[in-house]
C-alpha cells in the first residue's frame, strides 16, 4: 500500500531538549516536504527536497532542520524547540511532475511546553 | 499578495444546497491545480485535479480560469459528509514547492 509514515503521532516534550520527527515514503517520490498547520493560518511549508542531498527552504524554516540522505527519508529536526512550536505537522511526498498527487503523511501533533 | 488565496469561511449550508468556492492564485505561470479536503486534524487528501477545460467528479465540478488566475469548486446537493476543509493546491512551472491555500471550511447542516 502506497503510504507515507510519520512518528511520533503525538509527542509533548520541554523547551529544548531537541527532537526528531521522521517521515518516511514507499512510492521512491523525489519531492518530500514538511508542513506546520495552525488555526487561521493554513499549512505552511517548513522545508522540501527534489531529491537526496537536495533540501530548500520554505516559507517557515527558523527553528528547523532538514536531511535528506535517503530517498525514502526525511526527518524533520528540531534543535532546541520552543512553545511556538507546538503545532500539527504534516510530511508530504509526490513524484517531480507536476500534475501527480501529494500524499500526506497522518500528521505529528507536538506540544512544546 | 500571497500566492494562493482562499476565503476560510466558514460557509454553512443546508443538505442539498449548492455551494461554490474560488481560489486565486498570483503565479501566473503556475502548471497545475487541485482541490484537496481536509477533515478535522486529518491529513489533507486529493479530491480532484482541476484540468484546462473543467471537469467533474460526480456532484464535485472544478474549473479553471487561467485570464483571471483563479480556480473553482462547485459541490451540488451537498450531503453532510460533505462538511471538511477544501484546500487548493498550485504547482508552479517545474518543480519548485506546492503551495497551499489556508483552505475554505465547509459546514453542512441537517
Amino acid at each position: 500500500e502506497a503510504q507515507v509514515t510519520q512518528n511520533p503521532r503525538y509527542l509533548i516534550t520541554v523547551t529544548g531538549k531537541k527532537l526528531t520527527v521522521t517521515c518516511s515514503q514507499n512510492m521512491n517520490h523525489e519531492y518530500m516536504s514538511w508542513y506546520r498547520q495552525d488555526p487561521g493560518l493554513g499549512l505552511r511549508q517548513i522545508y522540501y527536497s527534489m531529491n537526496v542531498e537536495v533540501t530548500d527552504k520554505g516559507d517557515v524554516p527558523e527553528g528547523y532542520k532538514v536531511s535528506r540522505k535517503e530517498k525514502r527519508n526525511f526527518p524533520l529536526i528540531l534543535e532546541s524547540p520552543s512553545p511556538n512550536q507546538t503545532s500539527l505537522y504534516f510530511c508530504a511526498s509526490k513524484g517531480l511532475t507536476s500534475n501527480t498527487e501529494a500524499f500526506f503523511g497522518q500528521g505529528t501533533r507536538l506540544t512544546v511546553v | 499578495r500571497k500566492e494562493v488565496e482562499q476565503d476560510p469561511g466558514p460557509f454553512n449550508v443546508p443538505e442539498g444546497a449548492t455551494v461554490a468556492f474560488n481560489c486565486t492564485y498570483s503565479n501566473s505561470a503556475s502548471q497545475s491545480f487541485f482541490w484537496y479536503r481536509q477533515d478535522c486534524r486529518k491529513e489533507p487528501k486529493l479530491l480532484m485535479s482541476v484540468y484546462s477545460s473543467g471537469n467533474e467528479d460526480g456532484r464535485f465540478t472544478a474549473q479553471l480560469n487561467r485570464a483571471s488566475q483563479y480556480i473553482s469548486l462547485l459541490i451540488r446537493d451537498s450531503k453532510l459528509s460533505d462538511s471538511a476543509t477544501y484546500l487548493c493546491v498550485v504547482n508552479p512551472q517545474g518543480y519548485q514547492k506546492v503551495t497551499f491555500g489556508i483552505g475554505t471550511k465547509l459546514q453542512v447542516i441537517p
